[in-house]
């Protein structure tokens, strides 16, 4: 999964801590996407970004903050977190050069946990 | 809004058998489907996509799926299933956005289990 990088892979915070999830992509697309999957739940989206300097709210987006520094990175903030953002994230833009069907490129994966 | 309802949220296959993961879309408008196979403690990897043309659609791993626009349906297929098949399988569709900027809906998740 080189063409989408998320750091951190494991993170373990206790109730009202914050953190930034951060993600870079190097496919050049405009287009950035931050989903959380839980158990039976899919995957859903919290935050995306359709181009450099805007932001829009999906379909889970209480609790998150998100920035779009630049083409290439797309981060993700736990402002306090709780017990309930206990999840797995994933960013995911569209891959090299295609149109954007909605098709994506995930990374990796970051695995949340809240005390 | 668009929906993707996974019925079966876990199907046991005997090796060499073959299975069937079903997947039901719901959308007012033209869409795009996809099948995602995640494999234990990995991300997503994209198994095939129907986008337009024929409707009987190949991927990778020698699954393919059928893109049914009557029965609203993109149902997954294999003739003969793996142990490395074990995975769980997300079927997921975008459409209809107003901005160029589609965004994938996901179904619940199948999970693949095969049995030796």
């Amino acid at each position: 999964n080189a063409g989408v990088t998320q750091t951190p892979k494991f993170q373990v915070l206790k109730t009202g801590q914050s953190m930034t999830l951060q993600c870079a992509q190097d496919m050049n697309h405009n287009s950035m996407y931050w989903y959380r999957q839980d158990p039976g739940m899919g995957l859903r989206l919290i935050y995306y970004s359709a181009s450099e300097g805007t932001t829009d709210k999906g379909e889970v987006p209480n609790g998150y903050n998100v920035s779009r520094l630049n083409k290439r990175e797309f981060s993700l903030r736990l402002e306090s977190a709780a017990p309930s953002q206990t999840s797995v994230y994933f960013c995911a833009s569209p891959p090299l050069g295609l149109a954007n069907t909605g098709e994506l490129f995930f990374g990796e994966g970051s695995r949340l946990t809240v005390l | 809004a668009q929906s993707v309802t996974q019925l079966d949220s876990q199907v046991p296959v005997f090796e060499e058998a073959p299975v069937e993961l079903r997947c039901n879309y719901s959308s007012s408008v033209s869409v795009y489907l996809f099948w995602y196979v995640q494999y234990p403690n990995q991300g997503l990897q994209l198994l095939l996509k129907y986008l337009s043309g024929s409707t009987l659609v190949k991927g990778i791993n020698g699954f393919e799926a059928e893109f049914n626009k009557s029965q609203t349906s993109f149902h997954l297929r294999k003739p003969s299933v793996h142990i490395s098949d074990t995975a769980e399988y997300f079927c997921a569709v975008s459409g209809g956005s107003n901005f160029g900027n589609e965004k994938l809906t996901f179904g619940t998740g199948t999970r693949l289990t095969i049995i030796p």
